[in-house]
This record gives C-alpha cells, sequence and structure tokens, in this order.
C-alpha cells in the first residue's frame, strides 16, 4: 500500500478560479477526513466521510467549498470563487475506524496559493 | 469550543531529553494525540492516551493527566532527524471524533 495520496501537489490559481484537489486513501480504509493548514498551525478539520456518507462540516467550510467522495474511495475538494485566505495546505487523511487511537493517516497535502 | 496550548518553539542538542506540554480545554474529551510533521511532510501519528498515565514507545513517551487537563510528549535520546513540528491534538465528539490540533511545537535538535 502506498498511503494516502492527494494531487495535485501544488497548484497556483488566480482569485476567482475554481479548483479541485483530489485525494486517494488507503484502500481498506472506510474514513476520509479533510483538514486544511496554514502556516505555523496545525491541521483545522474541514469536513469527514464514512464510506460514500458526508457526516460532518466544519463551519470553516462555506458554500463555496464542495466535497465529495461517491464510491466511498477517492475523494474530491471544489473550491469555487477561490479567495487569497483559501491558500494554505490541504491535507487528506484516512482511518480504518477500527483503531481504538484514531489515528489518522495523513496525506502529504496539496498546496494552494491564490494570487 | 476546544482550545489546545503548547508551546511554540524548543531546543535542545542531540542526545538530550525533550518534554513539550500541552493543556487543553474542551468537552466531550476521548483522549490526546501527539503527531509529527517535518517540513513539507505529512503529520505522522506519534501517541494516543485515552486513559491517565504513561504510554512509551520507543523513544517516545506521552503523558496524559484528565483532571489536569494536561498532556505532554517526551523525546529521549533527541537525534537530528527529531527536527520537527510535533502537534497536540484532542480527539472529541460528533461521529468523525475528529481531531482537534493545538498550533505544535517547532523542535530544533542541535548537534
Amino acid at each position: 500500500d502506498t498511503g494516502v495520496s492527494q494531487d495535485p501537489r501544488h497548484k497556483i490559481t488566480k482569485r476567482g478560479q475554481n479548483v479541485t484537489f483530489r485525494c486517494d486513501p488507503i484502500s481498506e480504509h472506510n474514513r476520509l477526513y479533510w483538514y486544511r493548514q496554514t502556516l505555523g498551525q496545525g491541521p483545522e478539520f474541514l469536513t469527514y466521510f464514512q464510506n460514500e456518507a458526508q457526516l460532518e462540516k466544519s463551519r470553516l467550510l462555506s458554500d463555496r467549498f464542495s466535497a465529495e467522495r461517491p464510491k466511498g474511495s477517492f475523494s474530491t475538494l471544489e473550491i469555487q470563487r477561490t479567495e487569497q485566505g483559501d491558500s494554505a495546505m490541504y491535507l487528506c487523511a484516512s482511518s480504518s475506524g477500527t483503531s481504538s487511537s484514531g489515528e489518522l493517516f495523513f496525506g502529504e497535502g496539496s498546496r494552494l496559493t491564490v494570487l | 469550543g476546544q482550545s489546545l496550548e503548547q508551546p511554540s518553539e524548543v531546543t535542545a542538542v542531540e542526545g538530550a531529553i525533550v518534554q513539550i506540554n500541552c493543556t487543553y480545554q474542551t468537552s466531550g474529551f476521548y483522549g490526546l494525540s501527539w503527531y509529527q510533521q517535518h517540513d513539507g511532510g505529512a503529520p505522522t501519528f506519534l501517541s494516543y492516551n485515552a486513559l491517565d498515565g504513561l504510554e512509551e514507545t520507543g523513544r517516545f513517551s506521552s503523558f496524559l493527566s484528565r483532571s489536569d487537563s494536561y498532556g505532554y510528549l517526551l523525546l529521549q535520546e533527541l537525534q537530528m532527524k527529531d527536527s520537527a513540528s510535533y502537534f497536540c491534538a484532542v480527539r472529541v465528539g460528533g461521529s468523525a471524533r475528529q481531531l482537534t490540533f493545538g498550533s505544535g511545537t517547532q523542535l530544533t535538535v542541535l548537534p
């Protein structure tokens, strides 16, 4: 298993454009999370999927953000009409849900720069 | 809401022992986790404490006191490769029992 993979690793876009990030979790993991991390801060929870169902969304996730996990495998995070404040690292994580520690396995992230 | 406090920076020399403290305020507490993140890398899981006491994993140990809302990560026999950011994270309620992370402690290990 290659772990959690994210694509693209870097994205530079102009304000107002739409961007989409993809996450491929560890194959046997049914739980998938999106987090956002800015420089010098810890990851902030955005949303959570169990299989294909989006079960929780943070108040940080404005209407411009949408996430999907259509077949319970990979997930996409789309940001519409990007703003400079959206510049951050977008991290995806997955877990099996069976570990008592709740260990999350993170990808290396997709870094978004909005000009 | 939840809040966590940890020192922003710690510096130590190779071979030394360092302790990174974390205090938290939260509701629906399930446990305290620690993650390591090297520059440009993914956060990786180090340890988890659900009950009071010390958990040891090799050179790393983690402690929790639920009554004091306090925990720490202890790193022994420091190596240069331990230079990284260390995040404490509380596992809270909800269906996701998602993690709420602190702002992180940047550890620098000097030769």
